[in-house]
């Protein structure tokens, strides 16, 4: 059973453009939602992340927006640039008595064109 | 340096055979975690640790086995009971303290089947 949901699969944005990037999600115990980084044959690596209880949390050229009552949190990237050309992965954390895990969604495949 | 090493990062192997990925961490992280991941699918939980000496399956554990002996060891045998084992696969590593869970991946593993 998919619990994250992401989309689109793939993005191609122009230089200096903005990347948008979905993900909805079922699960009301999750309570931290990070969105990963992967570079092809590297693992992946913790860009940015937020709370439940915050609507919006910003780094630099990324953002993320949250809307608990939709289930539905985003990744905005500004000002794309060619280096963020990578694969990205939304997740979310839920706690149980056995341990924490995460679960990601698919993957989007961003390509920033020069 | 502190992070998570992964070995080998390339491994072939034959029908039949039974593999062990190895996977240690310096950062002094209670929870160590096993992924899968398969083109288009994202990441896949098939196996997860909070304590030495305790582990608990994921999503796709079928066909794979883990150890917890050591703090710093997370050791992934692929057996010839999965069937399609060809995959990237990655470790991670995180506190498990109720205030954060930011999860640390190390650079993966890449197993082929020939």
């Amino acid at each position: 059973q998919q619990q994250v949901k992401q989309s689109p699969q793939s993005l191609i944005v122009q230089k200096g453009g903005i990347s948008i990037i979905n993900c909805a999600y079922e699960n009301t115990a999750f309570d931290y939602f990070p969105w990963y980084q992967q570079f092809p044959g590297k693992g992946p690596a913790l860009l940015i992340a937020i709370r439940p209880d915050v609507s919006e949390k910003k780094e630099g050229r990324f953002t993320i927006s949250f809307n608990k009552s939709a289930k539905q949190f985003s990744l905005h990237i500004m000002d794309s640039q060619p280096g963020d050309s990578a694969t990205y992965f939304c997740a979310a954390l839920s706690r149980k008595t056995s341990g924490s895990r995460l679960t990601f969604g698919e993957g989007t495949q961003l390509t920033v064109n020069p | 340096d502190g992070g998570i090493t992964q070995s080998p990062k390339y491994l072939f192997r034959k029908e039949g055979q039974n593999v062990t990925l190895s996977c240690e961490q310096n950062l002094n992280h209670d929870a160590m975690y096993w992924y899968r991941q398969d083109p288009g699918q994202g990441l896949r939980l098939i196996y997860y640790s909070q304590i030495v000496n305790d582990f608990q399956k994921g999503d796709i554990a079928e066909g794979y086995s883990v150890s917890r002996e050591k703090k710093e060891s997370f050791p992934l045998t692929v057996t010839s009971a999965q069937k399609n084992p060809t995959a990237f696969y990655l470790c991670a590593s995180s506190w498990t303290s109720a205030s954060g869970n930011t999860i640390y991946f190390g650079e993966g593993s890449w197993l082929t089947v020939v």
